[in-house]
């Protein structure tokens, strides 16, 4: 099983700033790697896939990068409404699917 | 658009059963793979299973086999996720999310349900 492991696991950024989230594979998932964003109540929702393609609809402001077992979320100004917690995801090696422990992207 | 909709929250005792529904509209149900996760309080985003829609074949985590099963009603277009022997533990949201699989290769889950409480409390 591929173990996601993420950093931080809480983020404390002002509305503006930028945020840089992080997301470690145990073993190489090529580009196969999907972040999402949960809010509470809600369904997760689709940010990146492929490690770096934008879903449908999303803002410019949020980009993907890396390949193999290192990925990096990148939120360049953050807005209110981003303020939730993102999962990583890997779908190379499955099953299972595996997620990572999420990072809060909390207001400071 | 596409929509996953999820039954509502269940509370039940230790050792009954519960089946979540997950009525999915807006796309061709039979040309997508549907998967189960949960996720316990404290806990990471947990995969427990999942269907292709289209031929109904089925593959269950060892975590949760014997004791989950996964099926569809293609004309109600709705996926179903049934856990037995419930016990404290299994107290999670659960959540099913859609997946597009070619006979080659499956993509990344790009839509979920908003997600059904399961409690189980004696």
């Amino acid at each position: 099983e591929v173990v996601m492991t993420q950093s931080p696991a809480t983020l404390s950024v002002s509305p503006g700033e930028r945020a840089t989230l992080s997301c470690r594979a145990s073993q190489s998932v090529s580009s196969n790697l999907a972040w999402y964003q949960h809010k509470p109540g809600q369904a997760p929702r689709l940010l990146i896939y492929g490690a770096s393609t934008r879903a449908t609809d999303i803002p410019a402001r949020f980009s993907g990068s890396g390949s193999g077992t290192e990925f990096t979320l990148t939120i360049s100004s953050l807005q209110s409404e981003d303020f939730a917690v993102y999962y990583c995801q890997q779908y190379n090696n499955w099953p299972p699917l595996t997620f990572g422990g999420g990072t809060k992207v909390e207001i400071k | 658009q596409v929509q996953l909709v999820q039954s509502g929250a269940e509370v039940k005792k230790p050792g009954a059963s519960v089946k979540v529904s997950c009525k999915a509209s807006g796309y061709i149900f039979t040309s997508y793979t549907m998967h189960w996760v949960r996720q316990a309080p404290g806990q990471r985003l947990e995969w427990m299973g999942w269907i292709n829609a289209g031929n109904g074949d089925t593959k269950y985590s060892q975590k949760f086999q014997g004791r989950v099963t996964i099926t569809r009603d293609t004309p109600a277009t709705t996926a179903y996720m049934e856990l037995s022997s419930l016990r404290s533990e299994d107290t999670a949201v659960y959540y099913c999310a859609r997946m597009y699989c070619t006979s080659i290769r499956c993509y990344n889950v790009d839509h979920w349900g908003q997600g059904t409480l399961v409690t189980v409390s004696s």
